[in-house]
């Protein structure tokens, strides 16, 4: 079946250090591929997205390439901010009824 | 701007009890879903609706019903509620078009059962 496996928090980082958050998946047909982010106390929002192989998605400074070759969607953004502390959830979408979340990544970033 | 629109925020129950949870969208979305997150996890889905009318299960839908009587509500009831459904509950909606498109989440209802 669809899934997607990401990589296991807690990450505590400081600020203006490198991120990067791993994230694979196994599908059947041609996913598009999500990252979304839950701030505290919020629902899920939309970080970034991409809906075929090689695209790059890319908001607030985060990026993902979305690479068929190794099945990965790897989240990354060069230096962090405090502000960005929250959790990270990998997802992908076969068919327009359903989208399947990685077990989430919390992310702390220290001033 | 409204969106999704989820209640209550909170609500605890004692085991058997019976209750509702509300979700309105107000983006003429086709497609509403309701999750459960449970910690460390990830989201699961337990009910999702393509259009008035119509309903399907998720992965997780033991325990609970929905309906989607008007485009805009997608209710999931609980009729006996028992210490396994203690989660957060996520309502979320989509235009549908297609899998490209990204779902619009309600900020979600707390649940406790005791």
């Amino acid at each position: 079946g669809n899934s997607v496996t990401q990589m296991e928090g807690p990450v505590t980082l400081s600020e203006e250090a490198f991120l990067t958050i791993n994230c694979t998946y196994t599908a059947t047909g041609y996913p598009s591929l999500f990252w979304y982010v839950q701030y505290p106390g919020e629902g899920l929002q939309l970080l970034l997205k991409a809906t075929k192989a090689d695209d790059k998605g890319s908001n607030k400074g985060f990026e993902a390439t979305y690479r068929k070759e190794t099945t990965s969607f790897h989240l990354e953004k060069g230096s962090v901010q405090v502000s960005d502390s929250a959790v990270y959830f990998c997802a992908l979408s076969v068919r327009d009824n359903d989208m399947r979340f990685g077990a989430g990544t919390r992310l702390t970033v220290k001033p | 701007n409204a969106g999704v629109t989820q209640t209550p925020k909170f609500r605890i129950l004692k085991i058997g009890q019976s209750m509702t949870l509300q979700c309105t969208q107000d983006m003429n979305h086709n497609y509403m879903y309701w999750y459960r997150q449970d910690p460390g996890m990830g989201l699961k889905l337990i009910y999702y609706s393509v259009g008035a009318g119509i309903t399907d299960k998720g992965e997780v839908p033991n325990g609970y019903n929905v309906s989607r009587s008007t485009t805009e509500d997608f209710p999931l009831r609980l009729e006996l509620a028992a210490p396994s459904q203690t989660s957060v509950y996520f309502c979320a909606s989509r235009s549908g078009i297609s899998a490209t498109g990204e779902l619009f989440f309600g900020e979600g209802s707390r649940l406790t059962v005791l």
